[in-house]
């Protein structure tokens, strides 16, 4: 069946430093990725999603690109923030719509 | 436009209890999903409706049962609670596409705990 397998945590950077956290997945067929992000308290947010292979999706500066052959989907930003400190999420839709599977997701913590 | 809302958003029950959660979807969107969400097993998927069907299913015992309204509102039952059934039960909607995967937008969850 699908799975996600994502770098594990906690991870804690300082601000301004080069963030990856990286991510691979098994399916069949050609899914769909995304990666959510969970802040204290709340549900999960849709942060990015790369629908077929070699697209990049990007938001709020971060990016992460569709790899088929190596079948990962690693997220980077540049310069984080205090406020990017959440857990992230990788996860995977096949066709079946409406049934993700996700990562055990990563805690990341930025400190001023 | 609203987003997904989840009601209660606490809830504290007795073992052997029933529960029943509340989801409304975005509007516009036909699919539901339920998520359970632990420190141990992480986010795992309990089932999905669409039209008023249950599309697909997870891995979960009985207890766990779900429906979906003609207005896409969906709900959720656990009978027979067990200590183990406290989590955040997450619920998302989303737009079915013809093909591929879609992303899909969560509520803010119930905290359910079993005491």
């Amino acid at each position: 069946g699908d799975s996600v397998t994502q770098m594990e945590g906690p991870v804690t950077l300082s601000e301004e430093a080069f963030l990856t956290i990286n991510c691979t997945y098994t399916a069949t067929g050609y899914p769909s990725l995304f990666w959510y992000v969970q802040y204290p308290g709340e549900g999960l947010q849709l942060l990015l999603k790369a629908t077929k292979a070699d697209d990049k999706g990007s938001n709020k500066g971060f990016e992460a690109t569709y790899r088929k052959e190596t079948t990962s989907f690693h997220l980077e930003k540049g310069s984080v923030q205090v406020s990017d400190s959440a857990v992230y999420f990788c996860a995977l839709s096949s066709t079946n719509a409406g049934k993700s599977t996700f990562g055990d997701g990563t805690t990341l913590t930025v400190k001023p | 436009k609203a987003g997904v809302t989840q009601t209660p958003r606490y809830l504290i029950k007795t073992r052997g209890q029933q529960v029943t959660l509340s989801c409304s979807p975005i509007s516009g969107h036909r699919s539901v999903s339920w998520y359970q969400q632990t420190p141990g097993q992480g986010l795992q998927f309990l089932f999905e409706y669409f039209s008023e069907t249950q599309r697909n299913k997870g891995n979960f015992p009985g207890r766990f049962s779900g429906r979906q309204f003609s207005n896409s509102r969906s709900e959720m039952n656990v009978s027979t609670l067990e200590l183990g059934d406290s989590a955040l039960y997450l619920c998302a909607s989303s737009l079915p596409l013809t093909s591929g995967g879609d992303e899909q937008y969560f509520g803010p969850g119930t905290r359910l705990t079993v005491t």
